[in-house]
């Protein structure tokens, strides 16, 4: 069965510093990958997917980016976090239904 | 931009009755259709999906769908305290990769 992981479950960083948050699949291969966010009271936000290595689409302009350096990883960066970046970060993957599946996120709080 | 619309609620039912959760869509293309459920603090799980005009039933879960009308909905049979969640409607788009979320429904289910 496929599972998803991701980390840091939490995260509390200072305004101005970089970020690193790590996604990875296991049992699928070639998967479509996804980056959402959800800030407090508000919907999930498409932030990145990909359709495989190296191949990255992004949804929204802003002081984040994404990479895939292997098949089943997913990593989103920021080099300086903003007060505005504080929300659910959730990775998600695509199974050939269309249905896309959530990890269990990491919430980052940016002060 | 195509829009997936839910009632913000709170929708409040107390137990054992039927919840009815509703959701329209503007993308007349969209072909699938999927809730989620939300816990706070948690990734949305995916509850059901459905492809076809009519209903479907899983356990406790129905969902409906009306493509003519660009309307779903998810009923919930016998609802209990832990049914209280907000509730994701999602839809494909008509093209690319990403589902189109809505801000989902809270329910809540009252002893």
């Amino acid at each position: 069965s496929q599972t998803i992981h991701q980390w840091p479950a939490t995260l509390v960083q200072p305004v101005g510093s970089p970020l690193s948050l790590e996604c990875t699949v296991e049992g699928t291969s070639n998967p479509n990958l996804y980056w959402y966010r959800q800030a407090a009271g508000r919907g999930l936000q498409l932030l990145f997917y990909s359709v495989g290595i190296g191949q990255i689409s992004s949804e929204v302009p802003q002081n984040l980016s994404a990479s895939r350096p292997q098949d089943r990883q997913f990593i989103l960066s920021s080099k300086k976090l903003l007060l505005s970046d504080s929300g659910f970060y959730l990775c998600a993957w695509r199974a050939t239904s269309d249905t896309q599946y959530f990890g269990p996120g990491t919430r980052l709080t940016v002060l | 931009q195509k829009e997936v619309e839910q009632n913000s609620g709170p929708l409040s039912v107390p137990e054992g009755a039927i919840a009815s959760l509703n959701c329209t869509y503007s993308d007349r293309g969209s072909q699938s259709f999927f809730w989620y459920r939300q816990y706070s603090g948690k990734s949305p799980e995916l509850i059901m999906f459905i492809y076809s005009n009519g209903d479907k039933e899983d356990g406790r879960f129905t969902a409906q769908l009306n493509k003519a009308s660009q309307y779903v909905s998810l009923l919930i049979r016998d609802s209990q305290p832990s049914d209280s969640a907000t509730y994701l409607c999602a839809v494909t788009p008509n093209s690319g990769y990403a589902l189109n979320f809505g801000k989902g429904t809270s329910l809540l289910v009252t002893p």
